[in-house]
């Protein structure tokens, strides 16, 4: 199974702040990779799919990169309502593999 | 606008059985491969199933296999779940989904306890 490592599991920062998510794949997949935000007590919503595109809707303050193994989620600008806990999701190969999650919290 | 309906959930005893059901609106269940994922509580999302288009092709998790069942009816155009040999390490919110498209349930809980 591919196994996906999400870093930090969790970050403090502050409104206006960058942030920067990786997600490392255990082998190659690709750009097989979505990203989701998850608040609490809500069920998931996809930011970008592909690895890179984002999802309609999303706000452009959101970005994706990566191929391969390495992936990054990118917040340009973080804004109150960004706090949440993100996943990166593989879908190159079966069994489905979700990272671990990492935590956005306000500084 | 297309929306998931699980239903199901509920408690149940270690050992015992339950069958969760995802009712599909504004597009057709067989026309996408769809998902269930589940979330312990306080816990990250796990992947638990998934049935192909075809649905004839089904794919589970390491740690259900042999004791979930993934099925569709078309005619309902409804998901289902059908878990058997339940676990305290099941008990989670189930939540239906195709998550490459970005839709998903609300979910329907699952607590297996005696």
């Amino acid at each position: 199974a591919i196994q996906l490592t999400q870093s930090p599991s969790s970050l403090s920062a502050s409104v206006g702040d960058r942030v920067t998510i990786t997600c490392r794949a255990s082998q190659g997949i690709s750009s097989a990779l979505v990203w989701c935000q998850q608040k609490p007590g809500k069920a998931p919503k996809l930011l970008i799919h592909d690895a890179s595109t984002l999802e309609t809707g999303v706000p452009s303050r959101f970005s994706g990169s990566g191929s391969g193994t390495d992936f990054s989620l990118t917040i340009s600008s973080l804004q109150p309502e960004d706090f949440a806990t993100y996943y990166c999701q593989q879908f190159n190969s079966y069994p489905l593999t979700f990272g671990g999650g990492t935590k956005v919290e306000i500084k | 606008e297309v929306q998931l309906l699980e239903s199901g959930g509920g408690l149940v005893q270690p050992g015992g059985s339950l069958r969760l059901s995802c009712a599909a609106s504004g597009f057709t269940v067989s026309s996408s491969a769809m998902s269930w994922v589940r979330q312990a509580p306080g816990k990250g999302l796990e992947w638990v199933s998934t049935i192909k288009t075809s649905g004839e092709n089904t794919y589970y998790a390491d740690s259900v296999k042999g004791r979930f069942t993934i099925s569709r009816d078309n005619s309902k155009n409804t998901l289902y779940l059908q878990m058997n040999s339940l676990k305290a390490e099941d008990t989670a919110l189930y939540y239906c989904a195709i998550t490459k498209k970005g839709y998903w349930g609300q979910g329907t809980l699952v607590t297996v306890s005696s």
